[in-house]
């Protein structure tokens, strides 16, 4: 089965700052979407990527697609409080309905 | 819109009882799934359904039960409820499914309900 691993689990950041945050696949990816999750809250939609090289950008949030690295990454650009939460990736199998996820990485941005 | 709403947001139960988490959409969707959220393992697959009458398990469907008489309806089950179902469920709905390879849909995530079994 596959697994989505994401790195740093956790990240505090000064506000202001940019950041990275990873998700690499252990079997192919065949499209890749990022979520944002408050505490006690459901799952917010950021974007989908489907293809080796897309980049997609959403006000300050950037996420890319390495197909051949099996890896997306999600950087934020001039981090403001309101960014913090918890960013997971998911991904569907090959041929499958099944949506993989992450075990997120929780972010916090200090004012 | 509506979107998806599930029902109840709180919920506490003896270990044993039996309930239902209410899952809704109003936005005619094919693609229904039931995730659990646990601290250090993620979201976890419990079952999902690709149309009306059609479900199927995903990867921990064990204790749990579904059923989809409606395109609109989702019901999760627990027979039996035991301690290790405490967790946050999550329901969530696509036009169209997740299938690797060909163009997909958003998913869309209900705002959770957190079950705590004693």
């Amino acid at each position: 089965s596959q697994e989505l691993e994401q790195s740093p689990q956790s990240l505090i950041v000064q506000e202001g700052k940019n950041l990275t945050i990873n998700c690499t696949s252990s079997k192919t990816l065949y499209g890749l979407y990022w979520y944002k999750q408050k505490y006690g809250e459901g799952l917010i939609f950021l974007m989908m990527l489907q293809k080796g090289g897309e980049e997609k950008s959403h006000e300050k949030i950037t996420a890319k697609l390495d197909e051949k690295k099996q890896q997306s990454s999600l950087h934020i650009t001039a981090s403001q409080p309101s960014h913090a939460g918890i960013y997971l990736c998911g991904a569907p199998g090959a041929g499958s309905y099944q949506l993989t996820f992450g075990k997120g990485t929780k972010l916090s941005v200090i004012p | 819109n509506a979107g998806v709403t599930q029902t109840p947001k709180f919920q506490v139960l003896k270990t044993g009882q039996s309930m239902t988490l209410q899952c809704a959409q109003d936005m005619n969707h094919e693609y229904m799934s039931w995730y659990r959220q646990d601290p250090g393992m993620g979201l976890r697959l419990i079952h999902y359904s690709v149309g009306a009458g059609i479900t199927d398990q995903g990867e921990v469907p064990n204790g749990y039960n579904v059923s989809r008489s409606t395109t609109e309806d989702f019901p999760l089950r627990l027979l039996s409820a035991a301690p290790s179902q405490t967790s946050v469920y999550f329901c969530a709905s696509s036009y169209r499914g997740t299938s690797g390879g060909s163009n997909t849909g958003e998913l869309f995530f209900g705002e959770g309900s957190r079950l705590t079994v004693l």
